[in-house]
């Protein structure tokens, strides 16, 4: 199984601040990389797909990049709502389509 | 609009079994494949279970397999997992998750499972 590696678990900045997430892959999943939002007490949200696509109504401030075992993911300006949790996620070919260990977000 | 509603969860002691079912409406059911991930308290996203659109392929995180068995009914647009042999550390919220893609564009609320004597 494919195994992802998320850092940091946790993050504290301010608001305005560029935030950088960072994820590596076990083996090269190409661009078959995901990333979540998950705020308290709800289900996750798809922010990005793809490693660098914009899921449609989520705001341009997110971003994604990487191919291959290195992924990254950008908030160009944090803003109070983006408080969460953020997840990675590879969906290489078959099932189980594993997840990173989460970045905690804090203000 | 795009609806998952997941029943089912509840107390079960170790050991016991339990049905999750999902229900699902607002777009063509038997047209996507569907998972079930986990969270377990204070902890982070876990894989469980996927099928594919008709049901003909189903996988298993290694965690579960031999013990949860997911399955469809395309004819009532619902999702299920019979989970068996349950284990203390299977307490969870359990989400059912439309896959679009690679992603999962939709999750539905969740549903609690805890195991406890």
């Amino acid at each position: 199984d494919i195994q992802m590696t998320q850092s940091p678990s946790s993050l504290s900045a301010s608001v305005g601040d560029r935030v950088t997430i960072t994820c590596q892959a076990s083996q090269d999943i190409l661009n078959f990389l995901n990333w979540y939002q998950q705020k308290p007490g709800k289900a996750p949200k798809l922010l990005i797909y793809d490693a660098s696509n914009l899921e449609p109504g989520v705001p341009s401030r997110f971003s994604g990049s990487g191919s291959g075992t290195d992924f990254t993911f950008t908030i160009s300006s944090l803003q109070p709502e983006d408080v969460a949790t953020y997840y990675c996620q590879q969906y290489d070919h078959l099932p189980p389509y594993s997840f990173g260990q989460g970045t905690r977000l804090e203000i | 609009e795009v609806q998952l509603v997941e029943s089912g969860g509840g107390l079960v002691q170790p050991g016991g079994s339990l049905r999750l079912s999902c229900a699902a409406s607002g777009f063509t059911f038997s047209s996507h494949a569907f998972h079930w991930v986990r969270q377990a308290p204070g902890k982070g996203l876990e894989y469980v279970s996927a099928i594919d659109s008709t049901g003909g392929s189903t996988y298993y995180a290694n965690s579960v397999k031999g013990r949860f068995t997911i399955s469809r009914d395309n004819s009532k647009n619902t999702l299920y997992l019979q989970m068996g042999s349950l284990r203390v550390e299977d307490m969870a919220v359990y989400y059912c998750a439309r896959v679009g893609g690679g992603g999962y564009e939709y999750w539905g609320q969740g549903t609690l499972v805890t195991v406890s004597s």
